[in-house]
């Protein structure tokens, strides 16, 4: 069975402080996707990126950056110089590959709070 | 503009009045799936379905119903609601489970 876990439940920084929100997950597939995506207190859920098993390259994307490590079992997600705004829930997701569970899975949310 | 719409977007009933909640997509994504949210426990797959009459049980789906007709609708029902099913679900779509799913704005449910 997959499963993803965000062991944070709550985090609390102060603008422009840098913070990571971890996310580990397990799966028996040898090919799955994970993704990231943000709720901000309007409720609307908003995709943030998307990364298959097999391209373990870190990306980067303005403030927001992403360690996907195979080895570790992890898809840690970074922002750099944090503003209010990044205040938020982030779910981590997991969706296996052909042949593998059709139900995607998600973590239980960070809650991000970024504070003036 | 590519969009999942749900509606209603809040609902209030009571006990036992069914209750549909619709939601459609002009994506033609052929993936679509229901969602719950409760607090503490993220986001729980109710139903999702492949493709037109193709639907299937995700991890939660006692108390509910869905149909896919057509490929852009895939309302959810509550035939019998009970308080236990007062919670914020989403609706959202891909082309395929492995791909992104986009997200309807949620419908807020309180269950008397």
């Amino acid at each position: 069975a997959q499963k993803v876990t965000q062991a944070q439940t709550e985090i609390s920084v102060v603008e422009k402080e840098d913070v990571t929100l971890d996310c580990v997950y397990e799966t028996r597939d040898t090919t799955y996707y994970l993704f990231w995506y943000k709720q901000p207190p309007s409720g609307e859920l908003v995709f943030l990126i998307r990364r298959n098993s097999f391209d373990e390259q870190n990306e980067i994307s303005g403030r927001y950056s992403w360690n996907f490590q195979k080895s570790t079992s992890s898809f840690n997600f970074t922002i750099t110089a944090s503003q209010v705004v990044d205040s938020a829930v982030y779910f981590c997701a997991l969706s296996e590959g052909a042949g593998g569970s059709y139900i995607p899975t998600f973590g239980r949310g960070t809650s991000l709070i970024v504070h003036p | 503009e590519a969009q999942v719409t749900q509606n209603p977007r809040y609902l209030i009933t009571v006990t036992g009045k069914k209750l549909t909640v619709t939601c459609s997509q002009n994506m033609n994504h052929e993936y679509m799936s229901w969602y719950r949210q409760d607090p503490g426990l993220g986001l729980r797959q109710i139903y999702y379905s492949m493709n037109v009459e193709v639907t299937d049980k995700g991890d939660v789906p006692e108390g509910y119903k869905v149909s896919r007709k057509e490929k852009r609708n895939f309302p959810l029902i509550l035939e019998s609601p009970s308080p236990n099913q007062t919670s914020l679900y989403f609706c959202a779509s891909s082309l395929s489970k492995v791909e992104t799913q986009y997200f309807g704005p949620g419908t807020r449910l309180l269950v008397l």
